[in-house]
């Protein structure tokens, strides 16, 4: 199972918004709504964000959303904060009973 | 609160194996699935494996061709990851995570230890 696609690095100024997006295949991503994303800080364990493509666990803010649209899913994140700076991770559910996480991004507040 | 703690950093020679414990309270621990996700330095996530701490089933990455095993202890609220046949690319923070209710229809990653770092050098 390859890794899913992501951009290496996403930057935006403070108050803007930016997406990530995070594409797989019909095995992974285009075949399943269990499509998560995590964030972490350096030297940190990752924190869940969203969960199955667009629910938001509580605790968590409302600048962040998750979507999906075929193959590719995404993760906005508006009104850019200084504490956004960290690397994200995307994941699914195969269709083999696995998970498989994407490639990371790296987003900076400029 | 819902805690996972790991056992401590490792050293190992090449060829050795590591088993890395993990520790749950909180919560119900056979209640919810548990992952084991691998980190190697400046690198990005590796899922690796999962097992329902209620009936044992297990399912890992095709990538480690059988190298890994996930096990549990439901006396004392703890999964275990070995991965045998250590080389230099297994050096990485291994961590758990508590997942989704057993036969619940969604799937998360809501909880993860803080992570054991193995070392694997001659």
């Amino acid at each position: 199972q390859s890794a899913l696609t992501q951009p290496a690095s996403v930057s935006g100024s403070p108050g803007q918004s930016i997406t990530i997006s995070c594409t797989g295949t019909s095995s992974d991503v285009g075949g399943s709504n269990y499509v998560s994303w995590y964030q972490q800080h350096p030297g940190r364990a990752p924190t869940l964000m969203i969960y199955d493509v667009n629910h938001r666990p509580s605790g968590v803010s409302p600048r962040f959303s998750g979507s999906k649209s075929g193959n590719t899913a995404s993760l906005t994140i508006s009104a850019l904060q200084a504490e956004d700076e960290a690397d994200y991770y995307c994941s699914s559910f195969t269709n083999i009973i696995t998970y498989v996480f994407g490639t990371g991004t790296k987003v900076t507040v400029l | 609160q819902v805690q996972l703690v790991q056992s401590g950093a490792e050293v190992k020679n090449p060829g050795a194996s590591v088993k890395v414990s993990c520790k749950a309270s909180g919560y119900t621990f056979t209640g919810y699935y548990l992952h084991w996700v691998r980190q190697a330095p400046g690198q990005g996530l590796e899922w690796m494996g999962w097992i329902n701490p209620n009936s044992g089933a297990t399912k890992s990455a095709q990538t480690f061709q059988g190298r890994v095993t996930v096990t549990r202890d439901t006396s004392i609220s703890t999964a275990f990851m070995e991965l045998t046949g250590l080389r230099s690319d297994d050096t990485a923070v291994y961590y758990c995570a508590k997942a989704a209710p057993i036969g619940a229809s969604t799937s998360l990653f809501d909880n993860w230890g803080q992570g054991t770092l193995v070392t694997v050098s001659s």
